[in-house]
Formats: C-alpha cells, sequence, structure tokens
C-alpha cells in the first residue's frame, strides 16, 4: 500500500492564479481531510470528507474548494491563490469506525 | 467554536531528562489523539485515549487524560535524540472531526 499520496511536493504561484493539489489513498478509507500548518498555529481542517460525494467546510474554507467522486481521491482547488494561501497544506485519511488519521507528505505552497 | 491549547510552545532538554507537554479544551471531548511530527515530516497517529482519567504507556510515552476529559498529557521519560519533533494533540468531540492544538516542539541535546 501507497497510503496517503500528495502531489505536487513544491509549488510556487503567483498572486491570481489558481492550482490543484492532489490527494490519493488507497486503504479504501471513507473519511478524507485536508490541513493546512501555518507557524506556531498547528493544523487547521480546511475541508472534509466522510465518503464519495459528501463534502464538508472546516474551520478555514474560505478560498479552497473541494470534491469527492471516488473513494480514493480528495483533490483541493484554490480558487484564486493569496500570500496568506501560503503554508504547507496535508491530505489525511482514516477508516470512518476508528479514529486513527493517516497523513500524506504534505505540498509546500508558497503565494507571491 | 471549540478550542484546544497547548503548552508549552517550546521544550528544550538535555538527553536523559524528562519531557511533559499539555493539552487543554475548552470543551468537554469525546476522545484525544497524540501525534508527532518529525522535522520536514508529516504527523504520526501515536495514540488515542477515550476514557475519563485513562492512562495509557507507550514504552517511555505516557498519555493521560483527565478525569473531566478536558485535558490531557504526555510525558516522555528519559528523552532520546530520536525523541526530537513536534507534539500535538488532537481532541475529538461528537461528530467526526478534530481540533488540534498548536503543537509543542522538542529539541533534544546530545
Amino acid at each position: 500500500n501507497a497510503g496517503v499520496t500528495q502531489t505536487p511536493k513544491f509549488q510556487v504561484l503567483k498572486t491570481g492564479q489558481s492550482m490543484t493539489l492532489q490527494c490519493a489513498q488507497d486503504m479504501n478509507h471513507e473519511y478524507m481531510s485536508w490541513y493546512r500548518q501555518d507557524p506556531g498555529m498547528g493544523l487547521r481542517l480546511i475541508h472534509y470528507s466522510v465518503g464519495a460525494g459528501i463534502t464538508d467546510q472546516g474551520e478555514v474554507p474560505n478560498g479552497y474548494n473541494v470534491s469527492r467522486s471516488t473513494t480514493e481521491d480528495f483533490p483541493l482547488r484554490l480558487l484564486s491563490a493569496a500570500p496568506s494561501q501560503t503554508s504547507v497544506y496535508f491530505c489525511a485519511s482514516r477508516a470512518l469506525n476508528y479514529n486513527e488519521q493517516f497523513f500524506g507528505p504534505g505540498t509546500r505552497l508558497t503565494v507571491l | 467554536g471549540q478550542q484546544v491549547m497547548q503548552i508549552p510552545q517550546y521544550q528544550h532538554v538535555q538527553e536523559g531528562e524528562d519531557f511533559t507537554t499539555y493539552c487543554n479544551s475548552s470543551t468537554t471531548l469525546s476522545n484525544i489523539q497524540w501525534y508527532k511530527q518529525r522535522p520536514g515530516g508529516h504527523p504520526v497517529f501515536l495514540i488515542q485515549l477515550v476514557k475519563s482519567g485513562e492512562v495509557k504507556k507507550q514504552k517511555r510515552l505516557t498519555f493521560q487524560f483527565g478525569e473531566a476529559k478536558k485535558n490531557s498529557s504526555l510525558h516522555i521519560t528519559a528523552t532520546q535524540t530520536t525523541d526530537v519533533g513536534t507534539y500535538f494533540c488532537a481532541g475529538g468531540t461528537s461528530g467526526s472531526r478534530l481540533t488540534f492544538g498548536e503543537g509543542t516542539q522538542l529539541t533534544v541535546n546530545p
């Protein structure tokens, strides 16, 4: 099993550009989520999904969109990048009946 | 909304000394999880506590969940250089969401 994979590992964007961060898992987990990590602020939940076709907002959803068309994939879209979205983004997954979350390696995003 | 606070933010110890990080929630939790993140890495699940007053041990690590289910601690006995990293607590409520604390960054001097 590859676990949770994320692409790209690094990305530099200009203000106003859009892009999609990819996340995939091969563990058949129902629950997937996106977090952003900023220095001194821990991990903050952006969006999450409890299954294909179901998504919901987390603590900091503004400026981000998600969709869940399959169990395996949960892409995060930045609609119009802003410098405040410079961060490290982690995708995570878990089975609904078990709380251990598995994190991907992260995407380090810089918005100029 | 729910807040989870973690102290201290940083801790520097000499190898062999003990280390403790504390986690406090503004609301009663259904469970609390602990994660470790090595420098440049991703968070890795350590343990979950669900019962009031629960204590669990993993080798040199001891995890406690408070009686009121609003606080928790992680204690490492005789730290080693391999313990370096940031330790996060994450509190869960009745839903499926977790709220993470800010983390405690541990450095160990050999």
